[in-house]
C-alpha cells in the first residue's frame, strides 16, 4: 500500500521567506503527484500536478519538483504571504487503479 | 466550486438512521469519488465512479454504498450510520484519467460535515 508523508505537519514562517514543504511516498510506481490546497472548512484546491515522466511544474510562485526514483516531492512557495496560510496536502496516484493516496498535510502560517 | 455541489452541506444524525448525501456536477465529467476526511486519517477513497452506473470500491467503502443513474448525479448511502462515520465527506470529479495532464486534476467539492449521535 502506497504510504505517503508530508514533513514537517506544521510550519510557521514570516512574510516574505521562501519555503520548502516535503512530501514522500514509499512506492515509486507512480502514475502523478498532486498539490493541493485547503483552507478551513473548505474544500480542496489543486494547486500542481506532475506526471510520473515531468521533473517539476510551476505556477506563478509555486514549483513543485518531482524525483520519483527516490520518492520525493517538493513544494517551494517563494515571498510566502499571509494569505498562503493554509494546509497543503500531496496526493500520489499509483500506476493502477484511480484512487489518489493522500498525505497527511502541512499547516503553514505565515505571519505579518 | 467550479461546477460540484454537496447537499447537505452539514447533517446531524442518530446511530442506526440511513442518511444520503448528494454530489452534483454541472461539468459532465466522467468520474467522480467520494472521499471522508478524518483528524489523524487525512483522507481515504470511499467509493469512485468511472461512469453511469459502474462504481467500485475505495479504501473504506465497507458501512458505504454508492449509486450514479446519470451523468450529474453520484450518491452516497450510509445504510445505518454509526458513530464512526462522524467525518467530513468531500465529492471530486475529474475528466478522466490519462491523456494531458489537465484533464487529471481533481476538483473537489465544499463538504457535507456529517454528525451521528
Amino acid at each position: 500500500k502506497q504510504e505517503v508523508t508530508q514533513i514537517p505537519a506544521a510550519l510557521s514562517v514570516p512574510e516574505g521567506e521562501n519555503l520548502v514543504l516535503n512530501c514522500s511516498f514509499t512506492d515509486s510506481a507512480i502514475y502523478n503527484l498532486q498539490w493541493f490546497r485547503q483552507d478551513p472548512g473548505k474544500g480542496l484546491t489543486s494547486l500542481l500536478l506532475i506526471q510520473s515522466s515531468q521533473r517539476e511544474q510551476t505556477s506563478g510562485r509555486l514549483n513543485a519538483s518531482l524525483d520519483k526514483s527516490s520518492g520525493r516531492s517538493t513544494l517551494y512557495i517563494a515571498a510566502s504571504q499571509p494569505g498562503d496560510s493554509a494546509t497543503y496536502l500531496c496526493a500520489v496516484r499509483g500506476v493502477s487503479g484511480y484512487a489518489l493516496n493522500f498525505g497527511k498535510g502541512t499547516s503553514l502560517l505565515v505571519t505579518p | 466550486d467550479a461546477g460540484i455541489t454537496q447537499s447537505p452541506r452539514h447533517k446531524v444524525t442518530e446511530t442506526g438512521t440511513p442518511v444520503t448525501l448528494r454530489c452534483h456536477q454541472t461539468e459532465n465529467h466522467r468520474y467522480m469519488y467520494w472521499y471522508r476526511q478524518d483528524p489523524g486519517h487525512g483522507l481515504r477513497l470511499i467509493h469512485y465512479s468511472y461512469g453511469v452506473k459502474d462504481t467500485d470500491k475505495g479504501e473504506v467503502s465497507d458501512g458505504y454504498s454508492v449509486s450514479r443513474s446519470k451523468t450529474e448525479d453520484f450518491l452516497l448511502t450510509l445504510e445505518s450510520a454509526t458513530s464512526s462515520q462522524t467525518s467530513v465527506y468531500f465529492c471530486a470529479i475529474s475528466e478522466r484519467t490519462s491523456g494531458s495532464s489537465g484533464a487529471n486534476v481533481l476538483t473537489f467539492g465544499a463538504g457535507s460535515r456529517l454528525t451521528v449521535l
